[in-house]
């Protein structure tokens, strides 16, 4: 059984802080992706990686994924109000047939 | 491009009784997913359909819940009959192709 391991589980920082998220497994990933989800709505996908050592940018945010495959982290520069939210990462593994494993997300609260 | 569609968005009912959630997904999106997002957890998947088969159903508590796609794009969830730990949120999400799934706002449900 394939588990997905997010820490930590609560964040919260004041704006203009950094903070970084990891998500673990002992399995490999044949890709891993980040979701924000805010309270009452769905998840929203930020990134997918799919290489090991690939490092993706979205404005503030930081993804890399593990040279291994088997983690990845998410790294938010100058945190802001709007970062507040519940952030998951989702692994699919080989022969999933596009199932993904969701970690239990971690969530972080920006203060003003 | 219209997202993923879901109604309700919230559901009350008593233990023991039926409920049915409904899902559009987006526009030639052959995969469609439904998950459980227990309060505190990740999203776990439910049941996946392509086009209007079922590719993964493993997850699926299949002595309550059922779950349809009969023309390959709509579908709907039905829990018979609801028990106290079906609170949840349900999600709905479709994908094109590979691991990238849209997720549509969910729909919460209380079983009281």
């Amino acid at each position: 059984t394939q588990l997905l391991e997010q820490s930590p589980q609560f964040l919260s920082i004041q704006e203009g802080e950094n903070l970084t998220v990891y998500c673990n497994s002992s399995s490999v990933f044949s890709s891993l992706q980040w979701y924000r989800q805010e309270p009452g709505e769905g998840p929203v996908l930020l990134v997918t990686v799919v290489t090991g050592g690939e490092v993706k940018k979205l404005k503030r945010l930081t993804f890399q994924f593990g040279d291994a495959r088997k983690d990845s982290s998410l790294h938010i520069t100058a945190a802001q109000t709007g970062d507040t939210g519940l952030y998951l990462c989702a692994g699919a593994f080989r022969g999933s047939q596009g199932n993904l494993i969701f970690g239990k997300g971690t969530k972080l609260s920006v203060k003003p | 491009e219209a997202g993923v569609a879901q109604s309700p968005r919230y559901k009350i009912i008593e233990k023991r009784q039926s409920v049915a959630f409904w899902c559009n997904p987006i526009s030639g999106h052959a995969t469609l997913y439904w998950y459980q997002q227990i309060l505190g957890q990740g999203p776990k998947l439910l049941i996946q359909f392509q086009n209007n088969g079922v590719v993964d159903d493993s997850q699926l508590p299949k002595d309550r819940f059922s779950a349809e796609r009969l023309k390959g794009v709509d579908s709907t969830l039905k829990i018979q009959p609801a028990k106290l730990e079906d609170s949840a949120v349900y999600l709905c999400a479709s994908s094109l192709l590979g691991y990238e799934q849209y997720f549509g706002p969910g729909t919460r449900l209380t079983v009281t």
